[in-house]
């Protein structure tokens, strides 16, 4: 069962244009929302988050929207620069002290020159 | 600061073999957690620690054992390993917060690479 969903295992954008990264969740449960950027043999770092609070959230080139009726939230790029290229996750925290979180299968970006 | 560093980086068992997975982190932080990534896969959670000996199960604990003795350290054991343990292993942790509209983002490792064949 998987509660947090990335259905574009795959991007391509050229340099300059904006980058739109998907994802949806399932669980009405869930109150905050991080983005996490991967690069090859490294571990997952982590970009940008939103409280279910609210619906954007803004960090230069980046930004988060939540839609809470729809359970979706996308990550826009703008600029998309090439060191952007990089697989994204989409992860939500569940209820609980601990806040574990739940990842998407994530979305490999490739910023095209 | 080091962050999070994970030992080793590869590893290749034998079916049946143990290991330990290490990983120490030098934030102070009082969680941590151990993941999973399978090929074109998310992150699975194996186990979490919400403190120096305090763990819990994630969503896929089966075949894995963990400790955590001190705040720093926080070893993955497998103890009979099988091939559908070959897997990346990500071990993150974070600084525990208060507020519930924020959460301190998890600080990964560079992850250890294993191999059961």
């Amino acid at each position: 069962d998987q509660q947090v969903k990335q259905n574009s295992p795959s991007l391509s954008v050229q340099e300059g244009r904006i980058s739109i990264l998907n994802c949806d969740y399932t669980n009405s449960m869930f109150d905050y929302f991080l983005w996490y950027k991967k690069y090859p043999a490294e571990g997952p770092t982590f970009l940008i988050s939103i409280s279910s609070i609210k619906d954007k959230n803004e960090d230069g080139r980046f930004t988060v929207f939540l839609n809470k009726s729809a359970k979706h939230l996308s990550l826009h790029i703008v600029p998309s620069q090439p060191g952007d290229s990089a697989v994204y996750f989409c992860a939500a925290r569940g209820a609980g002290t601990a806040s574990k979180l739940t990842f998407g299968t994530g979305t490999r970006l490739q910023v095209t020159l | 600061n080091a962050g999070v560093t994970q030992t080793p980086k590869f590893r290749i068992l034998k079916i049946g073999q143990s290991m330990t997975l290490q990983c120490t982190q030098d934030m102070n932080h009082n969680y941590m957690y151990w993941y999973r990534q399978d090929p074109g896969m998310g992150l699975k959670l194996i186990y979490y620690s919400v403190g120096a000996g305090i763990t819990d199960k994630g969503e896929v604990p089966n075949g894995y054992n963990v400790s955590r003795s001190t705040t720093e350290d926080f070893p993955l054991r497998l103890e009979l390993a099988a091939p559908s343990q070959t897997s990346v292993y990500f071990c993150a942790s974070r600084e525990r917060t208060l507020q519930s509209s924020y959460n301190s983002p998890l600080h990964f490792g560079n992850g250890t690479r294993l191999t059961v064949t």
